[in-house]
């Protein structure tokens, strides 16, 4: 089984201002995908950013970026010139790969604040 | 195009009653998902649909719990004689295919007084 660990509960950041939120995981697996997902209070889950495990490019959209650190098996969100609108629950979730299908293994979440 | 949508949005109701949450999926999505994200438990994955079939039912935390899908559309999960701690948020996402990206709909809050 795979686990997904988010250390930080919390965090903030001013306006325009770069943050890096922290992700490990635990797996067997050597194929997997690694996800970001935002959820603001509406509820709704809204994929942030996808990693593939055997692309050693990190993946990029926008100004949210990761580092994918494989051997460490780290995989950290970096958001850039951040905006009002990123404040939100945001977490990391893992899929193993060479399967039918995608469920999802989620770490607790780190609630971002975006300060003015 | 429309998302994915879940109803009702906010549900309450009494220990030991049964209640039944729907989703609709993305049109032509051929797999659905649900997950339960709980104070206690943070999010975790309950069930999966592929068409009308459910092969991973793993995550059901009891046999309270049951889900269907019919048509290859609409699911809907019922919990029978409802706990205090079946209060969550139950989420639904849909994908194109089985490992393709997930689509999330708003939620069903669930209050078990």
């Amino acid at each position: 089984a795979q686990t997904v660990t988010q250390s930080q509960p919390e965090m903030s950041v001013q306006e325009a201002e770069t943050v890096t939120l922290s992700c490990t995981y635990d797996t067997s697996e050597s194929d997997y995908y690694l996800f970001w997902y935002k959820q603001p209070p509406s509820r709704q889950m809204i994929l942030v950013i996808r990693q593939e495990a055997y692309k050693q490019q990190n993946a990029t959209e926008n100004r949210f970026s990761v580092n994918f650190q494989k051997a460490a098996k780290s995989f950290s969100l970096k958001i850039s010139d951040s905006q009002l609108g990123d404040a939100a629950m945001y977490f990391c979730a893992f899929r193993a790969g060479g399967t039918s299908y995608g469920k999802l293994t989620f770490g607790q979440g780190t609630i971002l604040t975006v300060h003015p | 195009g429309a998302g994915v949508s879940q109803s009702p949005s906010n549900k309450v109701t009494e220990k030991g009653k049964d209640v039944e949450l729907r989703c609709d999926p993305i049109s032509g999505h051929t797999a659905l998902y649900w997950y339960r994200q709980s104070l206690g438990q943070g999010l975790e994955f309950l069930i999966y649909f592929q068409g009308n079939s459910a092969p991973d039912k793993s995550g059901l935390p009891s046999d309270r719990f049951s889900a269907e899908r019919t048509g290859g559309s609409v699911s809907t999960l019922t919990i029978q004689r409802t706990q205090q701690e079946d209060s969550a948020v139950y989420l639904c996402a849909s994908s194109l295919y089985g490992p393709d990206t997930q689509y999330f709909g708003p939620g069903t809050r669930l209050t078990v007084l």
